[in-house]
This record gives structure tokens, C-alpha cells and sequence, in this order.
């Protein structure tokens, strides 16, 4: 299988409900990125890893807790989230250290009620 | 403060209507530019990298075009399956010297058959 994986696709939980999120790369890539995407809102970035250290945390919520346990995957941990967190989850990778681009998933469709 | 903005935010073509898409960013340090494309429930699929002002690049009916200010992604004789949201974003050097991807909102392209 090539490219960037994400389970599940949609996610319906509510609020006191933990779950997670799992990303998988089959790029090669060092680094992985979560980001958050709203209707008309630009990509939001969450989290960034690069050889498996977490290297930005964007001032996001401490309900959101993300783990790199190796180069190729990445996950995103849920507790106690709020209806304003509902959105489209993407995670991304790419070489880092260059101008390259990030390649996404497909994303987790995320319903907070 | 850098800032990617693109215009229009959307656009009803007819097929074979050629027209163009534009990506504005006011940042500093400019290292490259990206298109991706996006379809409904699915990540961002990558496009083009542009590194420097003059550089062109194509792929099939699409042509990504660069100035200093602005990026343009034209479109020659669109088909239906060109509708999609059309994303941009600019890497850049922040003022501490690190780098920053920013996202532009897309513009949602339709094109009518």
C-alpha cells in the first residue's frame, strides 16, 4: 500500500467519549503533520513531528494529544471534545529539511455531539 | 503578518471555458508554492511546486505560473472532472529564521458539462 492511510473516515463521538485517530505513511517520509480543516477556514496545523519529535504544538487545546511512536505513524488522541471540534482531521507527511510538498490522507470526518 | 488569499473564493465555469485562478501571499522569504487540489470528502492532492518568480509548470488542461506577489493556476478548456476545491499555500522564512507553510481558503471550481 503506498501513501498516506487514516482511520477511521468518520468518527461520530460525544463529548465524554475518548478516541483516537491512527495515520499511517508508506512514503518514507520523517515528518508527519496533523491539521485541522473548517468550512472557509484555511488548513489549520496542529501538530508537527520530525524524526519523531513532536517540533510545533500550535497552541491547540490540551484535549487534543497527539503521538508519533515511529517515522511511519501518527496518532491523535480525543477526550472530552467540544461541537466546535467537529471538522475534517488530515494528517500529512513529507521529507523534511526541503521544499517539498506535503502529502495528505483522505482524513477523519469528525462528528462532536 | 504573511497571508495567502485566494480569489475568487468560487467559480461556475462552462466546459471548455478556459479561465484562471489567483493565489496572492504577502510574506517574507518566499521558498516555494504549492497547488493542490481537493475533491469532496478526500484530502489535498498535490499539484505543482513553484520556486522562484518566472517558473511555469504543467499538467494536462492545468498551468501554474508565479510573479513575485502572486501565483496563477490557468485552466484551457476545462471538463467536469476538473471541479474541485483548488488549494494554495507558501512556505516561507519566519522572521526567527524557521519555516512556515500558510494555507490559503481554496477556491471551489465547478464546471459545468
Amino acid at each position: 500500500e503506498t501513501g498516506v492511510t487514516q482511520t477511521p473516515r468518520h468518527l461520530v463521538m460525544g463529548m465524554t467519549n475518548k478516541k483516537s485517530l491512527k495515520c499511517e505513511q508508506h512514503l518514507g517520509h520523517n515528518a508527519m503533520y496533523w491539521y485541522k480543516q473548517s468550512a472557509k477556514k484555511p488548513l489549520e496545523l496542529m501538530f508537527v513531528y520530525s524524526l519523531e519529535e513532536r517540533v510545533e504544538n500550535n497552541s491547540v487545546p490540551s484535549r487534543f494529544s497527539p503521538e508519533c511512536p515511529n517515522s511511519s505513524h501518527l496518532f491523535l488522541h480525543l477526550h472530552t471534545l467540544q461541537p466546535e471540534d467537529s471538522a475534517l482531521y488530515l494528517c500529512a507527511s513529507r521529507r523534511d529539511r526541503d521544499i517539498s510538498p506535503l502529502h495528505f490522507g483522505n482524513g477523519t470526518r469528525l462528528t462532536v455531539t | 503578518e504573511d497571508q495567502v488569499t485566494q480569489s475568487p473564493e468560487a467559480l461556475r465555469l462552462q466546459e471548455g471555458e478556459s479561465s484562471s485562478l489567483n493565489c496572492s501571499y504577502t510574506v517574507s522569504g518566499l521558498r516555494g508554492l504549492f497547488w493542490y487540489r481537493q475533491d469532496p470528502g478526500k484530502g489535498p492532492e498535490f499539484l505543482f511546486t513553484l520556486y522562484s518568480a518566472g517558473e511555469e509548470k504543467e499538467k494536462e488542461r492545468l498551468k501554474a505560473t508565479l510573479t513575485k506577489k502572486e501565483s496563477f493556476l490557468h485552466i484551457t478548456a476545462p471538463k467536469p472532472e476538473d471541479s474541485a476545491t483548488y488549494l494554495c499555500a507558501v512556505q516561507a522564512v519566519t522572521q526567527g529564521g524557521s519555516e512556515k507553510l500558510v494555507f490559503g481558503k481554496g477556491t471551489k471550481l465547478t464546471v459545468n458539462p
